[in-house]
Order: C-alpha cells, then sequence, then structure tokens
C-alpha cells in the first residue's frame, strides 16, 4: 500500500497568512493521481484538488496544488477564516486508495 | 445533484455484523459512478473500505477483504456494506461516497454515521 505522510500535522496561522501543507508517498503516485480534501468538524470531506494540481468545481482560486512522483503540496494564499480546517491528501493511482492523517490548519 | 444518505445501527456488538445502506437520489446507480464506503475512526485519518461498479464488480480494501460484502440494489436505488466479525477496532464514522471510476477521486459524500462497536 502506498502509505501518504502529511505534515506538519498541525498549521497555526492567523487569517490572511498563506498556508504551505505537504503530503509524501512512499512510493510515486501513478499519473498524478493524488487529491486534497477539506474536512471541517461534524462534517464530510470535500474534494478540492485532484490530478495534484486541478481545482474542484467551486473551489475558490486561492487553492492551489502541486507535485508529482512522491511531493506534493497544497498552498492556501490567503487564509479565509473559513479555510480553518483538517486537510488530507489521497492516492487513487494505486489500489487500495490510502489517505494521509491530515493537517490540521488552527487559528494563531 | 447527487446526494447521499446512510443509514443503519449506531450500535453493533462484538463479533457480529455491521450492515449499512447508502440510499441515493439525483442519480440512477444503474447508469454509471462507482460507489463506495471509507470510513474514519475517532481521531485517525480516513480508510477506504471498498467500492462496487454500476455492474456488480467489487474491489475491496486487501486488509478487510475477508470481512467485507457491498452490493447493489438498484430497484432501491441504494448500495450496502456488511462488515462481519467486527471489534473495537471498527468502531468508526463511516460515509457512503461516489467517483466517476476507480481512478477518480471521490466528489460526492454522505454526511456520514458513527459505528460503535460495543457490548
Amino acid at each position: 500500500d502506498i502509505v501518504l505522510t502529511q505534515s506538519p500535522g498541525t498549521l497555526s496561522l492567523s487569517p490572511g497568512e498563506r498556508a504551505t501543507l505537504s503530503c509524501r508517498a512512499s512510493q510515486r503516485v501513478s499519473s498524478s493521481h493524488l487529491a486534497w480534501y477539506q474536512q471541517k468538524p461534524g462534517q464530510a470531506p470535500r474534494l478540492l484538488i485532484y490530478a495534484a494540481s486541478s481545482r474542484a468545481t467551486g473551489i475558490p482560486d486561492r487553492f492551489s496544488g502541486s507535485g508529482s512522483g512522491t511531493d506534493f503540496t497544497l498552498t492556501i494564499t490567503r487564509l479565509e477564516p473559513e479555510d480553518f480546517a483538517v486537510y488530507s491528501c489521497q492516492q487513487y493511482g494505486n489500489s487500495p486508495w490510502t489517505f494521509g492523517r491530515g493537517t490540521k490548519v488552527e487559528i494563531k | 445533484q447527487v446526494q447521499l444518505q446512510e443509514s443503519g445501527p449506531g450500535l453493533v456488538k462484538p463479533s457480529e455484523t455491521l450492515s449499512l445502506t447508502c440510499a441515493v437520489s439525483g442519480y440512477s446507480i444503474s447508469s454509471g459512478y462507482y460507489w463506495g464506503w471509507i470510513r474514519q475512526s475517532p481521531g485517525q485519518g480516513l480508510e477506504w473500505i471498498g467500492s462496487i461498479s454500476q455492474s456488480g464488480s467489487t474491489y475491496y480494501s486487501p486488509s478487510l477483504r475477508s470481512r467485507v460484502t457491498i452490493s447493489l440494489d438498484t430497484s432501491k436505488n441504494q448500495f450496502s456494506v456488511k462488515l462481519s466479525s467486527v471489534t473495537a477496532a471498527d468502531t468508526a464514522v463511516y460515509y457512503c461516497a461516489s467517483s466517476f471510476d476507480t481512478m477518480t477521486p471521490v466528489d460526492y459524500w454522505g454526511q456520514g454515521t458513527l459505528v460503535t462497536v460495543s457490548s
């Protein structure tokens, strides 16, 4: 199975600041089949980014994804109050699908 | 807009079988898409359980394959998961989910339902 390691575990930032989240895979993720999800307490995850860098429908352009191979990054350029949440990466290029354990972005 | 809604017991005894159903609205499950289950243990990351295609082909996580069955009920436009011989480690929020195929991310999620395994 491909293990996804996310760092940091928690990111403490203020609104307006830039957030940079990392997702590292234990082996190459085929065809950049890497997604990012946002999850707020008591809610289901919401797809933000797919294919490593494509924004899902309705996702603001302050969210961007980059990377390939084994190293991927989610960047939020200017944090809005509604962006404080847990972000998880997922690889869907190899079975079984696997997820990272998440990065919590909290208000500093 | 595709909407998914889980239902089933919130409490299951150890060694018994966990059974959940996902009702789908806004789309006919026999028309396409893959329908699956993902769980999240308290304080843990997400774990894919398995998926089923509209034609009934199933794909399971190797770690759960011996205990899990996913099935479709096209007459009711719903799909189900059964997980046998449960233990406390199976306590989690269970989400039903859908993706266009096995090589695309999840684009629709149910709200999730907490299942606790306890005597």
